[in-house]
């Protein structure tokens, strides 16, 4: 069936770097685009960006400054998050999902991968 | 970026009940929002997107109106499973933004 599978937790110093994984199966990888949102606790969830996994076209939210970078591998049907300069407001749930059309809703996401950052 | 507000933040209601919530952005949107619905722990579900469109496999008794600024969800008939907290998101143009949620609890 079509799923999004995330990497496993992580903890993290502050000034660090996090890397999601989000390995995709089901479907035809290279014909869609990939999110990543985020939900700090209690708080609405942040739409992060996104890239189109067959052109690797990017798109990121500004509020990210220049942190913030996708790739993939298409050989392995995954999508990657990286997260550089980590401040404690980047604890939060972060969610890969795809969009079916350039401008859709997210109809599969993956389980989430919880990013805590303590010192 | 367009700012995306739900109310009521929080609804009791009981099983059975028709219950609406209402999202409205901070400009227009046309027909690009969606409709989620979240358990805790969970990632989110999508119920309706391009404003009224039902997700495949989603109870009919979800519904979803509205366009340009004023969108609302209806749950006709809400049922246990149905307890959840609902978020509104426009996909119009970047950034996507989402509503703050609103919750549905037990009366």
């Amino acid at each position: 069936q079509v799923q999004l599978v995330q990497s496993g937790a992580a903890v993290k110093k502050p000034g660090a770097s996090v890397k999601v994984s989000c390995k995709a199966s089901g479907y035809s990888f290279s014909s869609y685009d990939i999110h990543w949102v985020r939900q700090a606790p209690g708080q609405r969830l942040e739409w992060m960006g996104k890239i189109h996994a067959g052109t690797s076209n990017t798109k990121y939210s500004q509020n990210f400054q220049g942190r913030l970078a996708f790739t993939r591998d298409t050989s392995a049907t995954t999508v990657y998050m990286e997260l550089t300069s980590l401040r404690s407001e980047d604890a939060a749930v972060y969610y890969c999902a795809r969009s079916p059309r350039t401008l859709d809703g997210f109809d599969v996401w993956g389980q989430g991968t919880m990013v805590t950052v303590s010192s | 970026d367009i700012q995306m507000t739900q109310s009521p933040s929080t609804l009791s209601a009981s099983v059975g009940d028709r219950v609406t919530i209402t999202c409205r952005a901070s400009q227009s949107v046309g027909r690009w929002l969606a409709w989620y619905q979240q358990k805790p722990g969970k990632a989110p579900k999508l119920l309706i997107y391009d404003a009224s469109t039902l997700q495949n496999g989603v109870p009919s008794r979800f519904s979803g109106s509205g366009s340009e600024t004023q969108f609302t969800l209806t749950i006709s008939g809400l049922q246990p499973d149905d307890f959840a907290t609902y978020y509104c998101q426009h996909y119009h143009t970047y950034p996507w933004t989402f509503g703050q949620g609103t919750r549905v609890d037990i009366k």
